[in-house]
């Protein structure tokens, strides 16, 4: 059965600190994974990374993937109140049709 | 492009009592999503439909049913809910499988 496991689970930090945020995941045939961010309504899509070692960049945001270790990161430098939210991570298996989704990691940044 | 609509936002029911979620994409999507979110258990897959004309099974299937009425449109029918069946519901599309999906507002369900 395919899994993914974010950590961590829940996060404050105070604003301009920097965070890193952890997807690890099991699952056959691997495709790609995807990071989500999760407000107070549906999530939306950050990043998709399929080759390992490549990093995704948006502003602020970052995202790594190491397929040798069967995880990715999520940065977020400089946080702003702005990215309190829930950041989704997703992984897309060759072999199935859909996502499996972690629980999620709450990010909460104070002012 | 107003992407994937939703409706209701938000609803009522009493156990027993059975009702239809709609949702829509403008994007000419061929494949779309119902999800269910709870507490501590991330997003879980429903049904899913990869194309018009057809439909397969989630994770967790029981107790729904599936349209997809059109390409644009795939709804959710909770036949006789459960409290079981309380939860935030999300549709999503993608122009494929396996392809990135992008979601609606949510509908937020209570069942008494």
């Amino acid at each position: 059965e395919d899994k993914v496991v974010q950590s961590p689970l829940s996060l404050v930090v105070h604003e301009g600190d920097t965070v890193t945020l952890n997807c690890s995941y099991e699952v056959t045939n691997f495709r790609s994974l995807l990071w989500y961010k999760q407000e107070k309504k549906a999530p939306t899509f950050l990043f998709m990374l399929t080759s390992s070692g490549i990093e995704k960049k948006s502003g602020r945001l970052s995202s790594i993937l190491d397929k040798k270790e069967l995880s990715s990161i999520l940065n977020i430098t400089a946080t702003q109140t702005g990215d309190s939210a829930i950041y989704l991570c997703a992984v897309d298996p060759t072999s199935g049709s859909r996502l499996t989704f972690g629980e999620g990691t709450q990010l909460t940044v104070n002012p | 492009n107003a992407g994937v609509t939703q409706t209701p936002k938000f609803q009522v029911l009493k156990t027993g009592q059975s009702m239809t979620l709609q949702c829509a994409q403008d994007m000419n999507h061929n494949s779309m999503y119902w999800y269910r979110q709870d507490p501590g258990m991330g997003l879980r897959l429903i049904y899913y439909s990869a194309s018009e004309g057809t439909t397969d099974k989630g994770e967790v299937p029981n107790g729904y049913n599936v349209s997809r009425l059109n390409k644009r449109e795939f709804s959710l029918r909770l036949e006789s809910a459960a409290p079981s069946q309380t939860s935030v519901y999300f549709c999503a599309s993608s122009r494929g499988l396996q392809e990135t999906q992008y979601f609606g507002p949510g509908t937020r369900l209570l069942v008494l």
